[in-house]
């Protein structure tokens, strides 16, 4: 079975700083998907990025980047020029890429890194 | 992307009854999901709703406590029967949509406490 391990349980970042969340991953798998979820206090799971396993670059949106070391199986979140609006609960999830199989569509999530964002 | 909602957003309910959930997508989608966050915890997913046909849930969750139904490609539902305080948790849909293969999405979650 896959299991997701986010090492970090608090992190916190002075506004317009960048700020870096750990993740790590275990799977015997080569297909697979990664993603970083946000969960602001409104409870609402936001996907902020994903990355495909057979892809070598890293995935990059907007502030948000990932550092996927697939041999390490590891996948950090770097977040630049950190806002207010950033503070939240952090979760990395993996995802099977294989069809079918009992583990098809599962997302397994990690245990969640809370950010604090200080002004 | 897709817009998932669910009713209701939260309710109090009292030990030994019934509630049932509902999520609505605005779109069809190939698979649908049923996540549970208890307190300050990650989510943990109940089983994954099957269209016309049972559930298929994780271990640990059987269909006696968490009964679900999906009876199109747009709307689940899942009740927790029997409630006691530890089922107080936040209660999430998930979808996977037909294209764009590996993105999931969450509905806005029902906050439920059992007293």
């Amino acid at each position: 079975a896959q299991t997701v391990t986010q090492s970090q349980p608090e992190m916190s970042v002075q506004e317009a700083e960048t700020v870096t969340l750990s993740c790590t991953y275990d799977t015997s798998e080569s297909d697979y998907y990664l993603f970083w979820y946000k969960q602001p206090p409104s409870r609402q799971m936001i996907l902020v990025i994903r990355q495909e396993a057979y892809k070598q670059q890293n995935a990059t949106e907007n502030r948000f980047s990932v550092n996927f070391q697939k041999a390490a199986k590891s996948f950090s979140l770097k977040i630049s020029d950190s806002q207010l609006g950033d503070a939240a609960m952090y979760f990395c999830a993996y995802r099977s890429g294989g069809a079918g199989g009992t583990s098809y569509g599962k997302l397994t999530f990690g245990q969640g890194t809370i950010l604090t964002v200080h002004p | 992307s897709a817009v998932i909602s669910q009713k209701p957003s939260r309710d109090i309910c009292q030990r030994g009854t019934s509630l049932t959930i509902q999520c609505q997508v605005d779109s069809q989608v190939t698979m649908m999901f049923w996540y549970r966050q208890q307190p300050g915890q990650s989510l943990t997913l109940i089983a994954t709703a099957n269209q016309g046909s049972e559930a298929t849930y994780e271990s640990g969750f059987v269909i006696d406590k968490f009964p679900i139904s999906r009876p199109n490609l747009t709307f689940s539902t899942l009740t927790v029967s029997n409630m006691s305080p530890e089922d107080s948790s936040i209660y999430l849909c998930s979808v996977r949509l037909a294209e764009g293969a590996g993105t999931q999405y969450f509905g806005p979650g029902t906050r439920l406490l059992v007293l």
